[in-house]
């Protein structure tokens, strides 16, 4: 089973700064990594898939990049409703599996 | 519209059991891979089980091996997740979501969910 583990566990930032989330899997995993935003009491919502690709309707302030075993999501400029949980998952065999989330909170 | 809706958790006693459906609305269902996943209260996500829009290729989490099983029914566009043999740690949030790609290549990764359905279980 391929292990996803995310950094830092919490990342208290302000509106308006940059945000940069890590995401290192056991083994590699190519370009096969999606991130999802999760609110409270929400569904997950889909943000990057394969990587670096941004799904429909995301905006461009979110990025991802990496491949292999590390890998990161960047948020250039916070806004009010990004603060939330982020989780990746990986598609590179079976078991499909999560990390186990960045939550971003206002400092 | 892409639709989701959840339905069928509750209140379960230990070693009991339970079927959640999955209502798709709003896109072809039968060209599409569907996937379960479930969250624990105040913990993260877990990927349960898949299952794909050709072929019926299905894989399971080893957590729920042999106890739960996903099908699908393309002519009344459902999903479905029954659980047997339910403990407490089985108690989460069953998500039903649809995958990204449709067609043979599935892709793995859900690009709309439900709002999900509460299962609980407990004496």
């Amino acid at each position: 089973e391929i292990v996803l583990t995310q950094s830092p566990a919490t990342l208290s930032l302000s509106p308006g700064e940059r945000a940069t989330l890590s995401c290192r899997a056991s083994q590699s995993v190519s370009i096969y990594l999606a991130w999802y935003q999760q609110k409270p009491g929400q569904a997950p919502r889909l943000l990057m898939y394969d990587a670096s690709n941004r799904a429909t309707g995301i905006p461009a302030r979110f990025s991802g990049s990496g491949s292999g075993t590390d890998f990161t999501l960047t948020i250039s400029s916070l806004e009010p409703e990004d603060f939330a949980v982020y989780y990746c998952q990986h598609r590179s065999g079976w078991p499909l599996t999560f990390g186990g989330g960045t939550k971003v909170e206002i400092k | 519209e892409v639709q989701l809706v959840e339905s069928g958790g509750g209140l379960v006693k230990p070693g009991g059991s339970l079927r959640l459906s999955c209502a798709a609305s709003g896109f072809t269902f039968s060209h599409y891979s569907m996937i379960w996943v479930r969250q624990a209260p105040g913990k993260g996500l877990e990927w349960v089980s898949s299952i794909s829009s050709v072929y019926n290729y299905i894989h399971y989490a080893d957590s729920v091996k042999g106890r739960f099983t996903i099908s699908r029914d393309n002519a009344q566009n459902s999903l479905y997740l029954q659980l047997n043999s339910l403990s407490a740690e089985d108690t989460a949030v069953y998500y039903c979501a649809r995958d990204l790609r449709p067609g043979h290549t599935s892709s793995w990764y859900g690009d709309s969910w439900g709002q999900g359905t509460l299962v609980t279980v407990s004496a």
